[in-house]
Formats: C-alpha cells, structure tokens, sequence
C-alpha cells in the first residue's frame, strides 16, 4: 500500500502490561511524527524523527514513553507500565523532509487500558 | 494553554450551502497552517493548506483564509455535499510539528 499503516489497529492492555505499536511510513519519508489524540480532542504531538534521529520528544508524557526508529524507516511506540490515562488513539505521521508542509497520517492505534 | 482553538464542537449545513469552519490561534511564530479532515476510525486526511505568508489558498470547492493580524483562518467549502460529514481540524505548524485544535463536527444535511 502507498499510505502509512499502523499496526495492531486495536490493542487492549491490563494496567501495568507494556505495550508496543508500530508504524510503517510511506516509503521514501524521511520523517516520521507520533501523536496521541484522546477522546474528543485533537492529536497532540509526542515525538518526531527524521531518519533514524529522535530529534524532538518533548510531547512524551512520561519516562514510560519511549519510541525508537533503528533503521529509518518503521518505528516503534513503547508504552510501559500502561495506565488508564494512557488510554487513547495514537497516531503515526509521516513526511517527505522536515522542510515538507503536509504530513501523511496513518489510521491509528486505539489503546484500551483497563 | 490551547494554542489552536476551534471554538464550534459542531456545525451543521445543508447541501448546497457553503459552511465555514474558523480556527484561532495564539502563537505568531506559527508558519504554516493545514486543515485535515477525518472519518470515525480513519487517520485525519489532509484538505488543503496555506502558507504564512498569504492570506489566500483555493483548491476546487476549499478555500482556506488566513488573516494574521487577528490570528484567525477560516476553511469554506462551497458547494457542500454529503460526503463533506467529518470531523475537520485545523493546525498550526511550529518547529516542525503540528499544534491541533480540538475539531468541528460538520454534518450536511440533504
């Protein structure tokens, strides 16, 4: 497929399991974006890559928050020790260069955490 | 602080009619500004765009409007249709990533 895929696209947690969820940038993006979009709200920004460089993450909520991308291309979202707050859609965007308007978003992860 | 602010949860049309969604913002070191338009269980799906630059970006039935000295930008569709019921947000790009506001439901209504 031609646009960013996220998988799982449905993940229910027990509070305190450790979470990951995954996504695949269109091919060639040079940058890569995570947010999280609550119930009602609008996404709210995480973290971004450009390669393989994690080059903002000020929008980690916490230290349980970790996402990496080894080989600059997909990326991993890490969610430790999961809480009811972190329940939530989370969101993957990719784009051409940092310098490219538009980001590309993917259809998300919606995390459950009971 | 709510950096981007959509101040109607919802607005509804009817088809035909032109619907105007409006976007506040409070950073002026915002650079760009884009409009995503998304379906229940869908990712958001970028509409149309403007740079800070200009106050005026058209693209078939979208047209975005952006006055900065208010801070303000507005996405009007014209005609609407029935397929234009979603959810749509505006954002403000900043650093490299995207401030959102909290999103208008549109309905159409035939």
């Amino acid at each position: 497929g031609a646009g960013v895929s996220q998988s799982p696209r449905y993940k229910v947690a027990k509070r305190g399991q450790d979470v990951a969820l995954r996504c695949d940038p269109i091919s060639g993006h040079v940058s890569l974006f995570w947010y999280q979009q609550a119930l009602g709200q609008g996404p709210e920004f995480l973290t971004y890559f450009q390669n393989e460089a994690q080059l903002d993450k000020s929008g980690l909520p916490s230290d349980r928050f970790f996402a990496e991308r080894p080989e600059g291309s997909v990326s991993t979202l890490k969610i430790q020790r999961t809480q009811q707050e972190d329940s939530a859609v989370y969101l993957c965007a990719s784009s051409f260069s940092l310098s490219y308007n538009e980001q590309f978003f993917g259809p998300g992860t919606r995390l459950t955490v009971l | 602080d709510q950096q981007v602010k959509q101040n109607s949860p919802s607005l509804s049309v009817q088809e035909g009619r032109i619907s105007i969604l409006n976007c506040d913002y409070t950073n002026s070191m915002f650079d760009y500004f884009l409009w995503y338009k998304k379906y229940p269980a869908e990712g958001p799906t970028f509409l149309i765009s403007i740079s800070s630059i200009k106050d005026k970006n058209e693209d078939g039935r979208f047209t975005v409007f952006l006055n900065k000295s208010a801070k303000h930008l507005s996405l009007h569709i014209v005609p609407s249709q029935p397929g234009d019921s979603a959810v749509y947000f505006c954002a403000a790009r900043g650093a490299q990533k995207l401030v959102f506001g909290q999103g208008t439901r549109l309905t159409i209504n035939p």
